[in-house]
């Protein structure tokens, strides 16, 4: 199985919609990061988390929350979706600082 | 703020071919990272840099940093097809949060 899943895999919504994006990781790792890769951006950093009762914005945090409900459980939240907000979503998971962070498979997401 | 750039963004090869793909980076750091991504599929990581001077090497690839320059390259030794992927670098920034250039797509060509 997997280390990092992520659910949905795909989804396509419409404009002002809530939705949500789930993770789940099995490593064990305390570190869980959100990011969205947009075609020629890269990925971009929207949300991280270093325990369960730390949560920080990223480079784009703005139109997201995010929710740490377990060591193992990292959600992210799009309040009232909009077109801009479709791209592909990364989950990821580090030890510490210093090791790499292990990515799930991504969501795609579509917003119309 | 930490800026991350790639170049070249777009790099055909032919098989057999060696190539070095770099990544420059603005400010001040010692962790740098280097990740693959095959079309459709997520990031794998390939090799972690922690220190000045840092080389590792996997294969036909070998990635190398110098803090001082603030630049890492990747280096491609006979290129084969298997080696067609998106290939991004990522610095660590403040204590785990990476910022990512904007990806290498490489593609190998017989």
């Amino acid at each position: 199985d997997a280390d990092v899943t992520q659910t949905p895999r795909n989804r396509i919504t419409k404009t002002g919609k809530r939705i949500m994006l789930e993770c789940s990781q099995t490593k064990g790792h305390d570190r869980m990061y959100w990011y969205r890769q947009d075609p020629g951006l890269g990925l971009r950093l929207i949300y991280y988390s270093f325990d369960v009762k730390d949560i920080n914005k990223g480079e784009i945090s703005d139109g997201y929350s995010v929710s740490r409900q377990a060591q193992a459980k990292f959600s992210l939240s799009l309040e009232s979706a909009i077109p801009n907000q479709t791209a592909l979503y990364f989950c990821a998971t580090s030890d510490r600082p210093g090791l790499e962070q292990f990515f799930g498979p991504g969501t795609r997401l579509t917003v119309l | 703020e930490l800026k991350v750039e790639q170049n070249p963004l777009f790099l055909s090869m032919q098989e057999g071919k060696n190539y070095t793909i770099y990544c420059n980076y603005s400010t001040t750091s010692d962790r740098l990272y280097w990740y693959r991504q095959d079309p459709g599929k997520s990031l794998e990581s390939l090799f972690v840099l922690l220190s000045n001077g840092a080389v590792k090497q996997e294969g036909r690839l070998m990635a190398s940093l110098d803090t001082k320059a603030r630049l890492s390259t990747l280096h491609i030794t006979a290129a084969v097809h298997d080696l067609s992927a998106t290939y991004f670098c990522a610095v660590d920034n403040q204590g785990g949060k990476l910022i990512f250039g904007q990806g290498t797509e490489l593609s190998v060509k017989p």
